[in-house]
């Protein structure tokens, strides 16, 4: 079946430094994958997607890469600030239409 | 345009209490989906509609647990009887008809207590 596993949490950075999180998936198919955000006491929102291998989405500083190679879409953001504080979802959606989440991982940045 | 809207934001109540839950999706958007977020399951997909009918409920927990699609603007996900294991957050998504390219858009959420 489809899952998605990404690192554990939380992670803890000081404000201006570098952002990875991990995301590798399984999936049958040829899924799209996402990266969405929840902040404090929200729902989530997509903070950006990639359909094909190779395809690179990007928003708000945040980036990452279908590798199908590596069947992984890693997040990265050159500089976090204290607004990047959040909960952080890899998640992918085939043909079938369900969206399969990763567990989520808890971003805190430091002033 | 307005989001995906649900009520009650919050709901507190007592073990054996029938909870319904309330979702009006983005106007336009054929697809309705529930999931549940706890802390120790993460987020689950209880049920998905696709033009108001339901396509998956593999996820829904057990016969206490009932969702329906009236119309294209409105569905309910039903507690009954509720449970304290049923505590969590429960959010609504809809999305347009664009197969596995398609965004989500969640609601706010329902935070629901069982005491």
């Amino acid at each position: 079946g489809n899952s998605v596993t990404q690192m554990e949490g939380p992670v803890t950075l000081s404000e201006e430094a570098f952002l990875t999180i991990n995301c590798t998936y399984t999936a049958t198919g040829y899924p799209s994958l996402f990266w969405y955000v929840q902040y404090p006491g929200e729902g989530l929102q997509l903070l950006l997607k990639a359909t094909k291998a190779d395809d690179k989405g990007s928003n708000k500083g945040f980036e990452a890469t279908y590798r199908k190679e590596t069947t992984s879409f890693h997040l990265e953001k050159g500089s976090v600030q204290v607004s990047d504080s959040a909960v952080y979802f890899c998640a992918l959606r085939t043909d079938g239409n369900k969206l399969v989440f990763g567990a989520g991982t808890i971003l805190r940045v430091k002033s | 345009d307005a989001g995906v809207i649900q009520s009650p934001r919050h709901e507190v109540t007592e073990m054996g209490q029938e909870v319904t839950l309330r979702c009006k999706p983005i106007s336009g958007h054929d697809y309705l989906f529930w999931y549940r977020q706890t802390m120790m399951r993460g987020l689950e997909l209880l049920i998905y509609f696709n033009n108001n009918v339901p396509i998956d409920d593999s996820g829904m927990p057990e016969d206490r647990f009932s969702a329906k699609m009236p119309n294209a603007s409105f569905s309910t996900l039903k507690i009954q009887p509720s449970e304290p294991r049923d505590s969590a957050v429960y959010f609504c998504a809809s999305s347009r008809r664009q197969g596995r390219t398609g965004e989500l858009f969640f609601g706010e959420g329902s935070r629901l207590t069982v005491l």
